[in-house]
């Protein structure tokens, strides 16, 4: 059974960095064709990716928030990470992660965590 | 990047109704579409994926169709736990998401 789970610190001031965690079960991301991503959800934006980490280490960036982001994993510990600098309240949104699995045509997103709300404020 | 825009943004449907929501791509993307539920206050559920194969689990009355730059989803015969957003989804380049249709029951 594959379940994916979120935390983070809730809420954060202007300008200070999130760091995000994702503990997941049910696979493992050194298994060949295996990835996690990030996901926000925000009443303004709609759902936006973020960020991409694949089972080789390979790791794919939002264009538009690539110079903010880091993801980065432990495999042993089954947890995925991401760190975004330089929160704005433009930031407070729902942080999902998600397993991003290869199917026989493309990848998608098959399983999401309960996601974790973050709020930016002063 | 791919833009997707998803249509409409809003609908209510009849029990046993058939529904369909569309998505139309900014460029083509070789059927590399996903297809999400969302109810309220939980995380999005994969129904569809690849444009037109449908995910385990997932019940028949829920079906994807589409080509190119144009995509659909079709519930044929609305349930009232279908009552809840869609969103469509590209893999093609980085992920984009649709706006989104909120889907109520009549």
């Amino acid at each position: 059974q594959v379940t994916l789970k979120e935390s983070g610190p809730g809420i954060l001031q202007p300008s200070q960095t999130l760091s995000l965690t994702c503990s997941f079960s049910g696979f493992s991301l050194s298994t060949y064709g295996m990835c996690v991503g990030w996901i926000r959800q925000s009443s303004g934006k709609g759902l936006e990716w973020l960020a991409n980490i694949w089972w080789n280490d390979d790791k794919y960036y939002n264009p538009s928030l690539k110079n903010r982001l880091t993801i980065s994993k432990d495999t042993s510990n089954n947890q995925a990470f991401l760190k975004i600098t330089n929160m704005d309240t433009a930031d407070t949104a729902t942080y999902y992660c998600a397993r991003r699995a290869l199917f026989p045509t493309g990848s998608y997103f098959d399983y999401w965590g309960q996601g974790v709300m973050v709020t930016v404020s002063s | 990047d791919i833009q997707m825009t998803q249509s409409p943004a809003s609908l209510s449907a009849s029990l046993g109704e058939t529904v369909s929501i569309e998505c139309l791509a900014s460029e083509g993307i070789s059927n590399d579409l996903a297809w999400y539920q969302q109810k309220s206050g939980k995380s999005p559920q994969l129904l569809i994926y690849a444009a037109s194969r449908l995910q385990d689990g997932v019940p028949s009355r829920f079906s994807g169709s589409g080509s190119g730059t144009r995509y659909s989803l079709k519930i044929s015969g609305m349930q009232p736990e279908d009552e809840a957003d869609y969103f469509c989804q590209q893999s093609y380049k980085y992920p984009t998401f649709g706006g989104g249709t909120k889907l109520e029951l009549k």
